[in-house]
This record gives structure tokens, sequence and C-alpha cells, in this order.
């Protein structure tokens, strides 16, 4: 299995400012995924961020709120901008395992963000 | 649309009682795959197992074990004998099959665990 680590494992911030996320990956992966989890709550998909592309965001989450990047097949980042407390979150990357036919998906520790 | 619904918020036992962990699931497609994820209070998500809508063969691991009903779209998770450490969150998810989207995961809303000594 892949492992993956993400940076930071928690911060609390101020409203109105941004937080970029990191998410390594010790092997090459075709897809990484971004979920979030509201406290007390379920996980949600953010987005899925191919290399090379840009990344496919799900209903009710945008680009210009949480830009995404990843430059190569091991590191993704995404970005929580403008954040207000309702961003108060874990956010999860998650990543597809190489192989066929088709794949574990393995998700990394968490950030664990609180905006003041 | 996708969806899955573990209808049990929490669930409370003693050690050693055996746990059953129902999960319900909505797809259109005929092929998919469904997960069963731990989340301790330390909150990093711990894969459990999958298993593709082909397979109807229930597993066991250890203490773990999976019954997948297709006819009832349900795929229930019973850990056996359940000890202080099972405590946590379970997590049911399915994703679509195709290569074009990714393992996308639909998640249900979680059962949280809590096993008493």
């Amino acid at each position: 299995s892949a492992v993956i680590s993400q940076k930071p494992s928690r911060d609390i911030c101020q409203r109105g400012t941004s937080l970029t996320i990191q998410c390594q990956v010790d092997s090459q992966v075709t897809m990484m995924f971004w979920y979030r989890q509201q406290p007390g709550q379920s996980l949600t998909l953010i987005a899925t961020a191919n290399q090379g592309s840009e990344a496919t965001y799900e209903s009710g989450f945008v680009i210009d709120k949480f830009p995404i990047s990843r430059p190569n097949l091991t590191f993704s980042t995404l970005t929580v901008s403008n954040m207000s407390p309702e961003d108060s979150s874990i956010y999860l990357c998650s990543v597809e395992s190489a192989g066929t036919p088709l794949y574990e998906q393995y998700f990394g520790p968490g950030t664990r963000l609180t905006v003041t | 649309a996708q969806k899955v619904t573990q209808a049990q918020t929490e669930i409370s036992v003693v050690e050693k009682e055996d746990v059953t962990l129902d999960c319900v699931y909505e797809t259109r497609d005929t092929t998919y795959y469904l997960f069963w994820y731990k989340q301790p209070p330390s909150g990093e998500l711990v894969f459990l197992i999958r298993r593709n809508s082909f397979d109807e063969q229930n597993e066991i691991s250890g203490r773990y074990s999976w019954n997948f009903q297709k006819s009832t779209s349900s795929f229930n998770f019973t850990i056996t004998a359940s000890q202080v450490v099972d405590s946590a969150v379970y997590f049911c998810a399915l994703s679509e099959a195709t290569k074009a989207a990714g393992n996308k995961l639909t998640f249900g809303g979680g059962t949280r665990v809590l096993v008493k000594p």
C-alpha cells in the first residue's frame, strides 16, 4: 500500500487567510483525491487531481475557493482560500494504489484545520 | 446518483459482544466497488476491505467478517468478540468502477462503535 503524508497535520488560522495543505506519496500514483470531513460528519469529495491537467471539482466546490496543484505523480496541494469558520474541517488526501483491475484507495493522516 | 446509508449512528456494546454494522447502497452501475474504513479517535482512515460487485462471497479476516448481498444492496460488517480497541467510527463507501472517473468514493454517514470494558 502507498504511504501518504500530509503537512501540516493541524493548524489554527484566522478568517480571511489561506492555508495550503501538502500531500506526498511514496510512489507514483495516477489519481489523487481531496476530501473534506466537517466536524462529526462523513467525508465529502472536493476534487480529483490528475497530473498534468486541471483538477475536477465536485458539485458545491469551486477552484477559486479550493485551488489544487498536481505538479507530479507523487505530490499535490490543496489551498483553502479566504477561510471562514465554516471551513474548519479535517482535509484528507487519498490515492489509488497502482495495479489492475481497479484500485484500493488509501488515505493520508489528514490535516485538522480550525478557523477562528 | 450513488448513495450509501448507514442507518446506525452509534452502537454501544460491552467487550466480547459481537456487533454488526449495516450498510445499504444505491447505484445504477452494474460494476462497482464497496469499501469499509475504520476511523479511530486519532482521525486517520484505515482501509479494511474492498469488494467488487461481481464477488458476492462473504469474507472473514480475523474477528472481522463481511456479508455482501446484492439482492438487498447491502454490505454489512460484523466484528466478533469486540475489543476496546475496536472503538472507532466505521464508514462504508461506494465507488464507480470507471477509469475515467477514478475511484471516487461516496461515503455513508458512519457508525460510531463504542466498546466498553
